[in-house]
């Protein structure tokens, strides 16, 4: 199975600060065949299910805010919050869909300094 | 819109078997792969396998071999899962998820259930 590691476990900003959390994957996750990641992104809130916000590594889903980016590739990917809002106040988790099983990250708890 | 809604909370004694609906509505219930997951109080995300509604098809997580029954009723557009032999560690929240590829298994989930907590205590 593919581990998928990120990092900081957890992350305090300011409001209007960026905020990035990193994920490494133990293989990579690249398919040359279609030039793309398998890695996504999700948001959850405290008592909701996660919410799909990224995917192909850096592809928002439709109706996410454009705040929200994500970069990377083969093994080492980013989150970026370009300036948080009081809303953004959640765990993060990557996941790779690369291969099955699909595996998250530990997660990332966002809070507000 | 798409929803998917779970059954209600349930209380389970240890070695029992607990069995969680999870109804589709706003599309094409047999045309996009269902998926559980698994999420332990205050911990991380784990898949338990998927089911293909229009099929019957399942696949399942090597943790879940032998203790995880996936199946649907498409009259009704319900997916289900249901966990036997029941344990203190299996204390968790489940949640259905859809397939974001139609009629495909890409492993990438666009709709969640809301969830359903799972109790196991003597």
């Amino acid at each position: 199975d593919i581990v998928m590691t990120q990092s900081p476990d957890s992350l305090t900003v300011s409001l209007g600060e960026r905020a990035t959390i990193s994920c490494k994957s133990s293989q990579n996750v690249f398919y040359s065949s279609n030039n793309k990641s398998y890695l996504t992104w999700y948001q959850q809130k405290p008592g909701q299910p996660p919410k799909l916000l990224i995917y192909w590594a850096s592809t928002r889903e439709s109706g996410v805010p454009d705040r929200f980016s994500g970069s990377g590739s083969g093994t080492d990917f980013t989150l970026t919050i370009s300036t948080l809002q009081a809303e953004d106040v959640a765990v993060y988790y990557c996941q790779q869909y690369y291969s099955a099983p699909p595996t998250f990250g530990q997660g990332t708890r966002l809070e507000i300094k | 819109q798409v929803q998917l809604v779970q059954s209600g909370a349930e209380v389970k004694k240890p070695g029992a078997s607990v069995k969680v609906s999870c109804k589709a509505s706003g599309y094409t219930f047999t045309g996009y792969y269902m998926h559980w997951v698994r999420q332990a109080p205050g911990q991380g995300l784990e898949w338990m396998g998927w089911i293909n509604p229009s099929s019957g098809a399942t696949k399942y997580a090597q943790n879940f071999q032998g203790r995880v029954t996936m199946t649907r009723d498409m009259s009704i557009s319900t997916a289900y899962m249901e966990l036997s032999s029941l344990r203190s560690d299996d204390t968790a929240v489940f949640y259905c998820a859809r397939d974001r590829s139609y009629s495909n298994s890409r492993l990438l989930f666009d709709f969640w259930g809301q969830g359903t907590l799972v109790t196991v205590s003597s």
